[in-house]
């Protein structure tokens, strides 16, 4: 069973700060990876599929990398509505979700 | 574009079957893998499953003697089954469409309280 473990638990900035999320799979994942945002109260919301491209509506501000065990999602300028929770996602032999990451303003 | 929305009881006792039906719009359900995912109060998200109308439906296997997941193309929804529910299973539980190895669409979620 693959496991993601995303960090920090939380993140604290300001709008306009850049945000950087990371997600580390236990095993080589290729780029099968994927980025979710959930706001309080709402369904997550796919931003990124495949490590790095962005979801159908998704904000330029979004960026996604890495490849292998180690991933980054990038919010280059946060906007008031960025700050939510973040998942990262893997399919293996099935689905499994990171514990998130809480990015709340500073 | 494609609206998901859960239906089903919001209280089910304890030991009982918990039942939740996933309505599809705006495109038809024998053209994507549906799945569920559910989510305890202040936790993080677990899949549950997903099913394809004309294949044999997956579940996780921490759920899986439990779990059963069908889908009704007539009606255009897909259903979720959870016998012998406890408060563990006390959650929001989500429809989602899956593709290409990701969760494209989510319903809004439905909280179902487990209590005897």
């Amino acid at each position: 069973e693959i496991v993601l473990t995303q960090s920090p638990g939380t993140l604290s900035l300001s709008p306009g700060e850049r945000a950087t999320l990371s997600c580390r799979a236990s095993e080589n994942i290729d780029t099968s990876l994927g980025w979710y945002q959930q706001r309080p109260g709402q369904a997550p919301r796919l931003l990124v599929y495949h490590a790095s491209s962005r979801a159908t509506g998704v904000p330029a501000r979004f960026s996604g990398s890495g490849s292998g065990t180690d991933f980054i999602l990038t919010i280059s300028s946060l906007e008031p509505e960025d700050f939510a929770v973040y998942y990262c996602q893997h399919r293996g032999s099935w689905q499994t979700f990171g514990q998130g990451t809480k990015l709340e303003i500073k | 574009q494609v609206q998901l929305q859960e239906s089903g009881p919001r209280l089910v006792k304890t030991s009982e079957t918990l039942s939740l039906t996933c309505t599809v719009s705006g495109g038809s359900i024998t053209y994507y893998y549906w799945s569920w995912i559910r989510q305890s109060p202040g936790k993080e998200l677990e899949w549950i499953g997903y099913v394809y109308y004309s294949d044999s439906p997956k579940y996780n296997p921490a759920l899986q003697s439990r779990v059963t997941m069908s889908v009704d193309t007539s009606k255009n929804q897909f259903s979720l089954n959870l016998t012998s529910a406890t408060a563990a299973d006390t959650a929001v539980y989500y429809c989602a469409r899956y593709s290409g190895n990701y969760f494209q669409h989510w319903g809004l979620g439905t909280l179902v309280t487990v209590s005897s």
